[in-house]
């Protein structure tokens, strides 16, 4: 069965560093996500990509996030100057090809700022 | 503005018993979509349902059934005969019609724990 893979799984980083998480949506898929998940809390939209631009965005994502599809299937999130306040579960989703469809998340990738 | 309220933080439950968990959302728009996901305790999202604003018709999946009531805006999600593979956060979320972006606004999560 098709699915939405994350890498890395986990990311340790010092804060002011800049990190980028990958993912690879489902090949078929035309619409893509970042969420957020803060430890314990609920899980928060980013970002909404689709026909190479952002859709939507949060007030979350500020200028620090910048979202990119460098090729025909990675979908990234970088996150430049980490904050201690960015540690967070980041999950990655994809729907389509028609906008009206499920969305499927990835595994997520697990960033610790220190 | 949209919103989606768990009103549970955590349910507690003996294996085999049945247990519902609560969502009430909100929205003005008249067409819109309502989803369940469940994450386990390693963490991925899965999805279980997706409902659109106009079938109001209950659904059952196995012990899964979902209980859709426009009239009270709720969107309810029953386990029949719970067992322990069922403890999980449980998250239920809304899709607005009118967003073109396909953007999920979850609630705060029912962590349900079912023990043996």
């Amino acid at each position: 069965e098709p699915e939405v893979t994350q890498t890395p799984s986990h990311q340790v980083t010092q804060m002011g560093q800049e990190v980028i998480l990958r993912c690879v949506p489902i090949s078929n898929h035309l619409y893509f996500y970042w969420y957020r998940q803060i430890l314990g809390q609920k899980v928060e939209f980013l970002v909404s990509f689709y026909n190479n631009e952002i859709s939507e965005k949060s007030e979350i994502f500020d200028d620090q996030f910048s979202v990119e599809r460098p090729d025909g299937s990675n979908f990234t999130l970088k996150i430049r100057s980490t904050k201690l306040e960015d540690s967070a579960m980041y999950f990655c989703a994809s729907s389509g090809p028609l906008l009206d469809t499920e969305a499927f998340f990835g595994q997520g990738t697990r960033l610790t700022v220190v | 503005a949209q919103k989606v309220t768990q009103a549970q933080t955590e349910i507690s439950v003996v294996e085999k018993e049945d247990v519902t968990l609560d969502c009430v959302y909100e929205t003005r728009d008249t067409t819109y979509y309502l989803f369940w996901y469940k994450q386990p305790p390693s963490g991925e999202l899965v999805f279980l349902i997706r409902r659109n604003s106009f079938d109001e018709q209950n659904e059952i999946s196995g012990r899964y059934s979902w209980n859709f009531q426009k009239s009270t805006s709720s969107f309810n999600f029953t386990i029949t005969a719970s067992q322990v593979v069922d403890s999980a956060v449980y998250f239920c979320a809304l899709e607005s019609g009118s967003s073109n972006t396909g953007k999920l606004i979850f609630g705060q999560g029912t962590t349900l724990q079912v023990k043996p």
